[in-house]
């Protein structure tokens, strides 16, 4: 059983379109993350939310939003793809005081 | 927010020497302190972690120290093992923001 899973593997598409990445978890975690890695391998945060706040990097362009449908999911919309958004975004979670569990990653090519 | 700056950014090592990875943070709250371990192509998986009551932790090879006052932490790796080969992040956890805040990452690599 896979303890945090995101959907799709792989994505391709073209500027300008709008996509989502999904996230699931199965382990009752109550916080959940989204992290961008670009090519230098930096791991940036992104968002966090739990079932109470959701806490944004002001750095983060206001075309990525989060949606919560419960505490288990935490997706993630794009708007208006650039071609800088092109990364690999990794969704975790974590029990508070404890380790926090990757997903796989989805690569975003946008092209 | 927590900034959290990790030295340094490549690090080459004989196999059967050791490595130190080292990272500094700024948020005097910050009380975890997870080192996570990415292989290329796959997600960052934790090998250890400290919380700040703790001076030092050891698992096998591996072990953490955290110095609270001068808000640093380190990773020490011996006996190296062309396994090890790999980019290697700290984090640090505050409990302001709930947001966990890694490091720029350190790219190690164990020659046979």
């Amino acid at each position: 059983d896979t303890a945090v899973s995101q959907t799709p593997k792989y994505l391709v598409t073209q500027m300008g379109n709008d996509k989502s990445i999904k996230c699931e978890q199965n382990l009752g975690h109550d916080t959940m993350y989204w992290y961008k890695q670009d090519s230098k391998k930096f791991l940036k945060i992104m968002f966090s939310y739990n079932n109470k706040e959701l806490i944004i990097n002001e750095t983060v362009p206001n075309r990525f939003s989060p949606k919560s449908p419960d505490k288990a999911h935490l997706n993630l919309h794009i708007n208006s793809l650039e071609l800088g958004d092109s990364a690999v975004y990794f969704c975790a979670s974590r029990r508070t005081g404890t380790e926090a569990f990757f997903g796989q990653g989805t690569r975003l090519t946008v092209v | 927010g927590e900034n959290v700056e990790q030295h340094p950014s490549t690090l080459s090592v004989q196999e059967g020497d050791s490595a130190v990875i080292k990272c500094t943070y700024s948020d005097s709250a910050s009380n975890y302190f997870p080192w996570y371990k990415q292989e290329l192509g796959k997600r960052p998986q934790l090998i250890i972690d400290i919380r700040s009551n703790v001076g030092e932790k050891k698992d096998q090879r591996i072990a953490v120290t955290l110095n609270k006052t001068a808000k640093h932490f380190s990773l020490h790796i011996t006996e190296t093992q062309p396994e090890d080969s790999a980019v290697y992040f700290c984090a640090s956890y505050g409990n302001a923001g709930n947001m966990l805040t890694f490091g720029g990452g350190t790219r190690l690599m164990v020659k046979p």
